[in-house]
């Protein structure tokens, strides 16, 4: 399995623009995660589906921000308009659920590094 | 508050010392994860906890739910190993897979 796979790995993009982070899960798993990384705040959640229904986007900063998931290999989190202060790394992550339901470890992809200037 | 607490914030050890990250938790969870994050960037799951131990390779992972304490621990520690460690726990019930996460703790492992 190739893993969980994002793309783009880099995004610099000027204020005021859409910039679409895309993700695909492992095969099979059923939870998928997308995380925010910044030096002042560390790793923060964002949203997170269950069998590609949002169930917790607390904590998604404001309405700029949006996902959405539409099958089972694909999710993607858009922000529109984009700011400075979006600059980030942005993970995404998917978990399995063990056969007694209880939850597995979590399999990282690679991130997304944003810039928006 | 649900808060997650790590110590030390950075740690720099001799290559074959013996290493021991501590991660304390506010409030009841129903697992805590211990997270590498290697110099790049990509992070790594290493172990799931809702009590006991777990051992992999020169890794061990123990909570203790009473005290709301978790211990890293590295043996024989390697350059390799040099990394953020990161402590995320689920707070309250299973059912919720809201993860909040430690500041990390950054260990250099000099040859």
């Amino acid at each position: 399995d190739a893993g969980v796979i994002q793309s783009p790995r880099h995004e610099v993009t000027e204020m005021g623009q859409e910039v679409t982070l895309r993700c695909k899960p492992i095969s099979g798993h059923d939870y998928l995660f997308w995380y925010r990384q910044t030096m002042m705040r560390g790793l923060e959640l964002l949203i997170y589906f269950n069998n590609n229904v949002p169930i917790d986007d607390s904590g998604m900063p404001e309405d700029r921000f949006s996902a959405k998931m539409p099958n089972a290999s694909f999710s993607t989190l858009k922000i529109q308009p984009s700011e400075p202060r979006d600059s980030a790394v942005y993970f995404c992550a998917s978990s399995p659920k063990g056969r007694t339901g209880v939850r597995y470890g979590y399999t990282f992809g690679s991130g997304t590094r944003l810039t928006v200037v | 508050k649900n808060e997650v607490e790590q110590s030390p914030q950075n740690l720099t050890a001799q290559e074959g010392e013996f290493i021991t990250i501590n991660c304390s938790y506010s409030v009841g969870i129903s697992a805590l994860h211990w997270l590498q994050q290697h110099p790049g960037g990509g992070i790594v799951s290493l172990f799931m906890l809702s009590s006991g131990k777990k051992k992999h390779g020169r890794l061990i992972a123990t909570i203790n739910i009473q005290e709301k304490h978790s211990s890293l621990h590295i043996t024989a520690s390697h350059p390799r190993d040099s990394a953020v460690y990161i402590c995320a726990v689920r707070f309250g019930n299973f059912g919720n897979e809201k993860l909040t996460f430690g500041t990390g703790t950054r260990l250099t492992i000099i040859p």
